[in-house]
């Protein structure tokens, strides 16, 4: 149980272009999903935290222009990269936390990532 | 905010031996601490977590002790295997702040 999928696993895009990427809870409903940014050997850096049926809170220094983050449903949450430029070449993933009883909020599980490289 | 450091950033075993990644925390509200395991290429996965109203959780080879006076946690495996080589990160996190701070990460090799 608690799986997470993202789609696409890799993409690679010319520089100007929008990338959509999806995160998928496969076997929960999710009332809240994350979006970070991990660059090679560095810590998880959380962009954006996003509620089902709400506007996604962003984190200092993160254009939301840029980064689009939509949570349509309470298991589908996309971010799109809107004019990608190469420093926006980076691995993204999506973390779904799912609605439980109070008390056990907290669990995250994490999807396998998103290789974006933009040429 | 809260603010998490993790040592060590680096650490290599021999098969079969213990190793321990330690963290600790600022926040002394905090009262969840996760740690995931990340493979090469991959998404973090959860592996173990303790919330504060313990002091120690154990699953198999993986236990983690918490110590909220000192406000530091680890991570303890033992009996490592080569499978276990991966990047280890902790977080802290506080129900109501809606996110988790992560540690920069631990590399483990386990030599065969």
């Amino acid at each position: 149980g608690a799986v997470v999928s993202q789609h696409p696993s890799r993409v690679i895009c010319k520089s100007g272009t929008s990338v959509k990427i999806e995160c998928r809870s496969l076997d929960f409903q999710a009332t809240t999903m994350f979006w970070y940014r991990q660059f090679p050997k560095q810590s998880l850096m959380l962009m954006a935290t996003s509620n089902e049926g709400s506007k996604a809170t962003y984190e200092q220094g993160v254009e939301k222009d840029k980064f689009l983050i939509n949570h349509a449903s309470l298991t589908l949450s996309t971010l799109t990269v809107t004019s990608a430029h190469p420093e926006d070449s980076s691995f993204y993933i999506c973390s779904a936390a799912p609605l439980r009883l109070a008390g056990d909020e907290e669990t995250q599980y994490f999807g396998p990532g998103t290789r974006l490289l933009v040429l | 905010g809260e603010n998490v450091e993790q040592h060590p950033s680096t650490l290599s075993v021999q098969e079969g031996d213990s190793a321990v990644i330690k963290c600790t925390y600022s926040d002394s509200a905090s009262n969840y601490f996760p740690w995931y395991k990340q493979e090469l290429g991959k998404g973090p996965q959860l592996i173990i977590d303790i919330r504060s109203n313990v002091g120690e959780k154990k699953d198999q080879r993986i236990a983690v002790t918490l110590n909220k006076t000192a406000k530091h946690f680890s991570l303890h495996i033992t009996e490592t295997q080569p499978e276990d080589s991966a990047v280890y990160f902790c977080a802290a996190r506080y129900t109501n702040a809606g996110k988790s701070t992560f540690g920069d990460g631990t590399t483990l090799t386990v030599k065969p």
